[in-house]
């Protein structure tokens, strides 16, 4: 079985600061990992995902993880945030040859501040 | 290239009802898997089904079911509703049955009263 802690529920930070959002996985077998994003009254979207390769990657707006298989973390970061960043990102991780499912933390509200 | 469509957007209905929620996956996508979202429980995952089978299954009573028809429509039902079924349903299209990336349909908010 999987598991994903978010550590951090909410996030406040001021508009053009960096930022990292924290995620720490738990499994048996060796999985993949995700971050999606969820605007208000939206459904998820995919920012990035680590199938394999280099440890860092890039997603869509500016965002980037960090894959650390010895401490089994998969933090999010972006250098400078900007308003409409302000959603709820959301950890996750899939087992390989798990089929789809996937298994999510508990989420990071993120909030942009002037 | 349309979404993962899911109707209704909104549901209302009253304890002890059935409901079935509809799914239409991304063209050419043959996997569908369905999730609930409540603030307390967060993203929980209810099943997959790939080529009209189910391939996996959360941990959710019998109440909750679904199925897949040839076309990778996917419907999901839910009988005798309780008021902690109140939830976003999300549903979620992938092209094939192993680790792809996840496509959201925008979900069906569903409220038992």
């Amino acid at each position: 079985a999987q598991s994903v802690t978010q550590l951090d529920s909410q996030v406040p930070v001021f508009e053009e600061a960096p930022v990292e959002l924290r995620c720490n996985y738990s499994s048996s077998v060796s999985v993949y990992l995700f971050w999606y994003v969820q605007y208000p009254n939206q459904g998820l979207q995919l920012l990035l995902k680590y199938l394999s390769g280099s440890t860092l990657v890039k997603g869509i707006n500016g965002f980037e993880a960090e894959f650390n298989k010895s401490q089994t973390s998969f933090h999010l970061r972006k250098p400078s945030v900007h308003i409409s960043d302000t959603a709820e990102y959301f950890c996750a991780v899939i087992a390989m040859r798990g089929g789809n499912k996937l298994t999510f933390g508990t989420g990071t509200q993120l909030k942009v501040e002037l | 290239k349309a979404g993962v469509t899911q109707t209704p957007r909104y549901l209302i209905k009253t304890r002890g009802q059935q409901v079935t929620l509809s799914c239409s996956p991304i063209s050419g996508h043959r996997s569908v898997s369905w999730y609930q979202q409540t603030p307390g429980q967060g993203l929980q995952f209810l099943f997959e089904y790939f080529s009209e089978t189910q391939r996996n299954k959360g941990n959710f009573p019998g109440r909750f079911s679904g199925r897949q028809f040839s076309n990778s429509r996917s419907e999901m039902n839910v009988s005798t509703l309780e008021l902690g079924d109140s939830a976003l349903y999300l549903c979620a299209s992938s092209l094939v049955s192993e680790n792809t990336e996840a496509f959201f349909g925008q979900g069906t908010r569903l409220t038992v009263v």
